[in-house]
């Protein structure tokens, strides 16, 4: 089973307003990441966790908080968001990066727009 | 600046003919390379992942990889119209992370 869910599908939110995308997934992969993707764009990485531990932030503005529960679950809260950070938001997870184990499977995306 | 360069395509290729698409990177280190299929308002889709020098099969899928040349290929035989979406090429930079292609656009006519 190689399913990473997550919800909701779409979101329509307000620049004032406060949101979170949440990502499941119940392989046993350890990391877990959070891409951004721009229409005609590749994804691009924003936050990377391993072993629930936040080991990369691309330089994110901090209107994103990535958050980790626990290894299956990984939030993103928005807050004050901008229309440019209109977008697809992708979660995806890996069994382990740090022993070269990069395969990601990606999670069907929250399309996300900011009126 | 890493990077990883895929023509845009649009490709169009007819059905039952093979689909080979490029790619070339820049960061010699680079271990691992993978191939994603996302089709228009989907998410990506892992179909190829290859580590070593040669050819890997899978299915209709072949990937090819030329560390010396820093290239990487996938090859579609007998080429469906269901094929036609983006494939993007992703490849590991460090330990940390995968950078992804542009993506190259496929097109099978009937």
């Amino acid at each position: 089973d190689t399913e990473v869910t997550q919800t909701p599908k779409h979101l329509v939110m307000g620049m004032t307003n406060k949101k979170s995308l949440k990502c499941e997934q119940h392989m046993g992969h350890r990391a877990m990441y959070w891409y951004k993707q721009k229409a005609k764009k590749p994804p691009e990485l924003m936050f990377v966790y391993s072993y629930e531990k936040l080991s990369i932030n691309e330089s994110v503005p901090s209107r994103f908080s990535p958050e980790c529960p626990n290894s299956s679950l990984l939030n993103l809260h928005l807050h004050a968001l901008q229309p440019e950070d209109s977008a697809l938001y992708l979660c995806a997870s890996s069994q382990d990066k740090d022993r070269g184990a990069y395969e990601q499977y990606f999670g069907p995306g929250t399309r996300l727009t900011v009126t | 600046q890493k990077e990883v360069e895929q023509n845009s395509g649009p490709l169009s290729v007819p059905e039952g003919a093979i689909a080979s698409l490029n790619c070339t990177y820049s960061d010699r280190v680079s271990q691992s390379f993978f191939w994603y299929r996302q089709y228009s308002g989907k998410s990506p889709e892992l179909i190829m992942s290859i580590y070593s020098n040669g050819d890997k099969e899978d299915g209709r899928f072949t990937a090819q990889l030329n560390k010396a040349s820093q290239y990487v290929s996938l090859l579609i035989r007998d080429s469906q119209p269901s094929d036609s979406a983006t494939y993007l090429c992703a490849v590991n930079m460090d330990a940390s992370k995968i950078i992804f292609g542009s993506g190259t656009r496929l097109s099978i006519r009937p």
